[in-house]
C-alpha cells in the first residue's frame, strides 16, 4: 500500500463543474502539500497546510489530521485547470512523499 | 528572480556514460532536493540537503551522488548510467517549514 493515495486517478469534467480530488496518507506529516503539474511538465506548489482549510482564488484545500485525509476542490472549473494535481506528505526535513497524481481534464 | 534553474532540459546518454545535472537557486533556500519521476509513478526522493556541506540519502539514491558546496548549487551526478535511470529529474528548494519551489525538470534517456 502506498503511503500517499489519491483518488480518482483520472477525472474528466465539464467547464463550470465543482471538482474534488481526495488524498489519504498513512505517514506522520509536518504538512500536506498540493501541487499542480502542467502538461509541459513544470510543477507548482498550490498549498501547504497542516490544519483546517486554505483558499486561493477558485482553489480550496482542506485537511483532517485525525482522519489523515485531505481534499482539493476547484470551483467553477475551467479548461485552463486541466493538469495533473499531486498530493504530497511533507516530512520534518521538508522532503516530500508523493501520491501518483490525479489527471484532470476540463472540457469546454 | 529566476527561482530554481535546472540544466540541461534534455539529455540522451549511452549506457556507462556519466553526467552531472545542474541545479541552482537564487532564493537563499537552505533545503534542496532531487526527485525523479517515472511514468505512472509518484516522484521519488533521490537525495536532499539541509544546508551547505550537508547531504543525505532519500528513497532511491543508488547510482547517484550529490554535493552541496554552496547554498545556491546542488548538482546531481550520475555515474555509469543505466537504462533504469531513464526518467525526468526535478530539483526543488525550500526554506525550512515552507513550500517547495521546483525547477522545470531534466528529461534523461539512457540508451
Amino acid at each position: 500500500k502506498n503511503e500517499v493515495e489519491q483518488s480518482p486517478q483520472n477525472l474528466t469534467a465539464q467547464e463550470g463543474e465543482f471538482i474534488t480530488i481526495n488524498c489519504s496518507y498513512s505517514v506522520g506529516i509536518s504538512a500536506l502539500h498540493w501541487l499542480q503539474q502542467h502538461p509541459g511538465g513544470g510543477i507548482v506548489s498550490l498549498f501547504m497546510l497542516s490544519s483546517g482549510k486554505k483558499k486561493h482564488g477558485r482553489l480550496i484545500a482542506t485537511i483532517n489530521i485525525q482522519e489523515k485525509h485531505s481534499s482539493l476542490h476547484i470551483t467553477a472549473s475551467h479548461p485552463r485547470d486541466s493538469a495533473v494535481y499531486i498530493c504530497a506528505a511533507g516530512g520534518s526535513q521538508g522532503n516530500l512523499i508523493f501520491g501518483k497524481g490525479t489527471k484532470l481534464s476540463v472540457k469546454p | 528572480n529566476a527561482g530554481v534553474t535546472q540544466t540541461p532540459k534534455f539529455r540522451i546518454l549511452k549506457i556507462g556514460q556519466s553526467m552531472t545535472l545542474q541545479c541552482t537557486q537564487d532564493m537563499n533556500h537552505n533545503y534542496m532536493y532531487w526527485y525523479r519521476q517515472d511514468p505512472g509513478m509518484g516522484l521519488k526522493l533521490i537525495y536532499y540537503s539541509v544546508g551547505a556541506g550537508i547531504t543525505d540519502k532519500g528513497e532511491v539514491p543508488n547510482g547517484y551522488n550529490v554535493s552541496r558546496s554552496t547554498t545556491e548549487d546542488f548538482p546531481l551526478r550520475l555515474e555509469l548510467a543505466a537504462p533504469s535511470q531513464t526518467s525526468v529529474y526535478f530539483c526543488a528548494s525550500s526554506l525550512q517549514g515552507a513550500r517547495a519551489f521546483f525547477g522545470q525538470g531534466t528529461r534523461l534517456t539512457v540508451v
